[in-house]
């Protein structure tokens, strides 16, 4: 069956680092994978999106990175700050939007 | 300010005891859809609405209604609350389908527990 998941739970990175998140799929039919980004007590909002067609996209210290061969996807935070921490998704999209079940990023000081 | 507005953000009610979430968005969406967000499960989604009036199943509509009468509005009913119903609810919006630029505007959460 679809699925979205990640390969870790959890990250903690040293403030200033570079994080990468990272996310497999299942459905080789998708055609188009977004990240999203949940701060505590809030609700997800966008980061950055690439189509099937593209294999990297960059966007403000933000990198996503697809693999189609390997139905892998990640996103890539530089120098990574406090206020990156968060629970980090990505979904998938064929016909319908499937959501992973996220990876919380902690961002050590 | 665009934005999606929910109420109530918290909320605690007992079995049975019929309660309405509300969603408005004033960015003149089209696209709205309600999900449920449990630990572990990650975001599953509940209803969507494509326009006024059109409003069709997610993956877990058991025991949820939905209306779409207004453009801007898209409350969540929960006729009998049960306590597998506790969680933490977000309504989205987006521009057209939302399948087509996946920039889903989400509402800040209405967290939920049914006693």
């Amino acid at each position: 069956g679809e699925s979205v998941g990640l390969h870790l739970p959890t990250l903690s990175v040293q403030e200033g680092d570079n994080s990468i998140i990272n996310c497999a799929y299942s459905n080789s039919a998708s055609d188009y994978f977004i990240w999203y980004k949940q701060e505590s007590g809030k609700g997800p909002q966008f980061i950055i999106d690439i189509r099937s067609n593209m294999d990297k996209r960059q966007g403000q210290r933000v990198t996503v990175l697809l693999n189609k061969t390997v139905k892998h996807l990640s996103l890539q935070i530089a120098a990574t700050q406090p206020g990156d921490s968060a629970v980090y998704f990505c979904a998938e999209i064929h016909y319908k939007l499937t959501f992973g079940k996220g990876t919380l990023l902690t961002v050590n000081p | 300010e665009a934005q999606v507005t929910q109420n109530p953000r918290y909320l605690i009610t007992v079995t049975g005891k019929k309660l309405t979430v509300t969603c408005s968005q004033n960015m003149n969406h089209e696209y709205m859809s309600w999900y449920r967000q449990d630990p572990g499960l990650g975001l599953r989604q509940i209803y969507y609405s494509m326009n006024v009036e059109v409003t069709d199943k997610g993956d877990v509509p058991e025991g949820y209604k939905v209306s779409r009468k207004e453009k801007r509005n898209f409350p969540l009913i929960l006729e009998s609350p049960s306590p597998n119903q506790t969680s933490l609810y977000f309504c989205a919006s987006s521009l057209s389908e939302g399948l087509n630029t996946g920039e889903l505007f989400f509402g800040e959460g209405s967290r939920l527990t049914v006693l």
